[in-house]
């Protein structure tokens, strides 16, 4: 089945360890996104790749980065994990860019900051 | 400031009966407005989509309403199910993303 995918489910890193989050997809969209979402909160759009476009949200820290080295691949990097930084990252896609288009979620990844 | 405010507080209904959920936002001006489904520790689930010159959408069970004056779209599951027990999401378009709401916990017992 046709089908975003996130590795890991979990994953524990400690205060300032570099981290990455992977997502793919077979679905052959073309944009891909990341979302941060707390505990009982919204997500929060980080940021989003229209094919090879990299689009940052304004209040995503610089902590954050991101990286699409093809149309299935979408990488989230934290370079310094702060305690606040735990939270469920959830990868995104849809066919196109807009508020009319279905985004089809992940699984997430739960962080754990230790 | 932009808000979109649906009801914190679960909703607890029993089953067989309707449950409506709302979702009101204020200085946006969305021209499409989504509803999703999140399941604990699970990624959102689409469900429907509702455009601003329709007043209604319906799913099965599901149906949707969206009042751009009162700036309200209203979410009903008629014949409500205990596996309808969720986290309801609604999300409005804004400049080409979307933007989601907190989402109302929703609790259907038998």
């Amino acid at each position: 089945d046709a089908m975003v995918i996130q590795n890991p489910r979990y994953q524990v890193t400690q205060f300032g360890k570099p981290v990455t989050l992977s997502c793919s997809q077979t679905l052959n969209h073309n944009v891909m996104y990341w979302y941060q979402q707390k505990s009982s909160q919204a997500p929060k759009l980080l940021f989003h790749y229209y094919d090879k476009d990299f689009n940052n949200e304004a209040d995503t820290p610089d902590n954050f980065q991101s990286r699409r080295p093809n149309t299935s691949f979408c990488f989230l990097d934290i370079r310094s994990p702060g305690l606040g930084d735990a939270a469920m990252y959830l990868c995104a896609t849809s066919r196109e860019n807009g508020g009319d288009d279905t985004q089809y979620f992940g699984p997430g990844t739960r962080l754990t900051v230790l | 400031s932009q808000k979109i405010e649906q009801n914190s507080e679960a909703l607890n209904i029993q089953e067989g009966k309707t449950a409506t959920l709302t979702c009101n936002y204020t200085n946006y001006s969305p021209a499409y407005l989504q509803w999703y489904r999140q399941d604990p520790g699970r990624g959102p689930v689409f469900l429907l989509l509702i455009r601003e010159n329709e007043k209604e959408k319906r799913k099965e069970r599901l149906k949707v309403t969206f009042d751009t004056t009162l700036k309200q779209s209203l979410f009903h599951i008629t014949a409500s199910q205990p596996a309808d027990s969720a986290t309801y999401l609604c999300a409005l378009e804004n400049t080409d993303k979307l933007i989601f709401g907190t989402g109302t916990r929703l609790q259907v017992f038998p």
